[in-house]
């Protein structure tokens, strides 16, 4: 079964400085990820994902996320963080079911940003 | 619709009783799936279909949860003798294809507490 996990389920920077979310998948195939951003009391926004036609993924409101397969990893980046980026991020993977698929999230992390 | 719409937004029930809760995706959409949310985790896969039919349901935790998609669209998922600790936030999304490449549109969510 293929799996996320994100390291730090609290993440606090200060305005304009560099965000990271970490995140490593475990696949035994090919995976496709995911990372999705949810605001208080909102359902879950697709940021970016990546389906191997490049390492370099860019997403919405500046994210970007590079697919390490050497580290299993797919950590997201944002070079400077604003306020309105405060929420907790999903790091996810698709898995395939017979027939179809499902999409398995990490447990989350929160992004605080401080003024 | 413009998007997945899930109603009622807020729930609270008495351990015991019986509720329903419904999901309205986005038109044409052939997957649907159902992810319970608990606080400060991240969502845990219930359910999936594909048009109609439920391709899987590995993730309903007892005998006491069941979904239904009887047309192909709208969907609703219904638990019986509810309990404590089913109080969360219950998310819908679909899918325009059958692959897992394509990321899932999610609605708001429905919070459920039982009291």
């Amino acid at each position: 079964a293929q799996s996320v996990t994100q390291l730090g389920s609290h993440v606090s920077v200060s305005e304009g400085a560099l965000v990271l979310l970490r995140c490593n998948y475990s696949s035994s195939v090919p995976p496709y990820l995911f990372w999705y951003v949810q605001y208080p009391n909102q359902g879950l926004q697709l940021l970016l994902k990546y389906t191997s036609a490049a390492t370099l993924v860019k997403g919405i409101n500046g994210f970007e996320a590079e697919f390490k397969k050497s580290e299993t990893s797919f950590h997201l980046t944002k070079p400077s963080a604003h306020m309105s980026d405060a929420a907790e991020y999903f790091c996810a993977v698709s898995e395939i079911l017979g027939g179809g698929f499902k999409t398995i999230f990490g447990a989350g992390t929160r992004l605080f940003v401080k003024a | 619709g413009a998007g997945v719409s899930q109603s009622p937004r807020y729930k609270v029930a008495k351990r015991g009783q019986d509720v329903a809760l419904r999901c309205d995706p986005i038109s044409g959409h052939v997957s649907l799936f159902w992810y319970q949310q608990a606080l400060g985790q991240g969502p845990e896969f219930l359910t999936y279909f594909q048009n109609e039919a439920q391709l899987d349901k590995s993730g309903l935790p007892s005998d006491r949860f069941f979904a239904e998609r009887p047309e192909g669209s709208v969907s609703t998922l219904k638990i019986q003798r509810t309990q404590q600790e089913d109080s969360a936030v219950y998310l819908c999304a679909s899918s325009s294809h059958r692959d897992t490449t394509t990321e899932a549109f999610f609605g708001q969510g429905t919070r459920l507490t039982v009291v």
